[in-house]
């Protein structure tokens, strides 16, 4: 079964920190890997993704990092702020004819004041 | 959220009942979705559709039927079959044209 593996499931930082969560994937037909970023109560909203031909890519204080001989990526957050306190998934889609999403379980950042 | 509406936002039922979960999209998006998610679970998919008139089960069908009759809606039914349908249910627009989905604000249902 195809699976996304995201962790840690929590994580706790203080202001101006840079959280870290790591995910895994086995399907090397992926090749479409998003981060979703989900408040409560909210749906998940787009945040940034990253494709295997790059090592990296950045969106403002977002960056994902993506090792493809080790089949996990990576999301970075810079100078972390209380108002990105947050769910956070992981995806990744195998393209082609197939256009499901395959989603990590999520990791719920807090970052304090 | 995008061009994703859902409704109701909340919604309650009473055990034994039936409930549709309206999600329409003017995105244009071919294909529709729809996840459900519970604490600690991540989001789970129920059902999607590629193309009208056409849907494929997800992970965990199980008590719940779709119908995509119009490429902007496709409205979810929870039965009275599934037998733990407390959760948060989101909708998802996407595919042919974009690998990514966009997300509706999504529908809390509680059986009381």
């Amino acid at each position: 079964q195809q699976q996304v593996k995201q962790s840690p499931q929590s994580l706790i930082v203080q202001k101006g920190g840079i959280p870290i969560i790591n995910c895994a994937y086995e399907n090397t037909a992926f090749d479409y890997f998003p981060w979703y970023q989900q408040f409560p109560g909210k749906g998940p909203a787009l945040l940034i993704a990253i494709r295997p031909d790059v090592s990296e890519k950045k969106e403002g204080r977002f960056t994902i990092s993506f090792n493809k001989s080790a089949k996990q990526f990576s999301l970075h957050i810079m100078d972390s702020q209380p108002g990105d306190s947050a769910t956070y998934f992981c995806a990744a889609n195998s393209g082609g004819s197939n256009y499901k999403l395959t989603f990590g379980k999520g990791t719920l950042l807090t970052v304090n004041p | 959220d995008g061009g994703i509406t859902q409704s109701p936002k909340y919604l309650f039922r009473k055990e034994g009942q039936n409930v549709t979960l309206s999600c329409e999209q003017n995105l244009n998006h071919d294909a529709m979705y729809w996840y459900r998610q519970d604490p600690g679970q991540g989001l789970r998919l129920i059902y999607y559709s590629q193309i009208v008139n056409d849907f494929q089960k997800g992970d965990i069908a199980e008590g719940y039927s779709v119908s995509r009759e119009k490429k902007e809606s496709f409205p979810l039914t929870v039965t009275s079959a599934q037998k733990n349908p407390t959760a948060f249910y989101l909708c998802a627009a996407g595919g042919r044209n974009t690998d990514t989905q966009y997300f509706g604000p999504g529908t809390r249902l509680t059986v009381l």
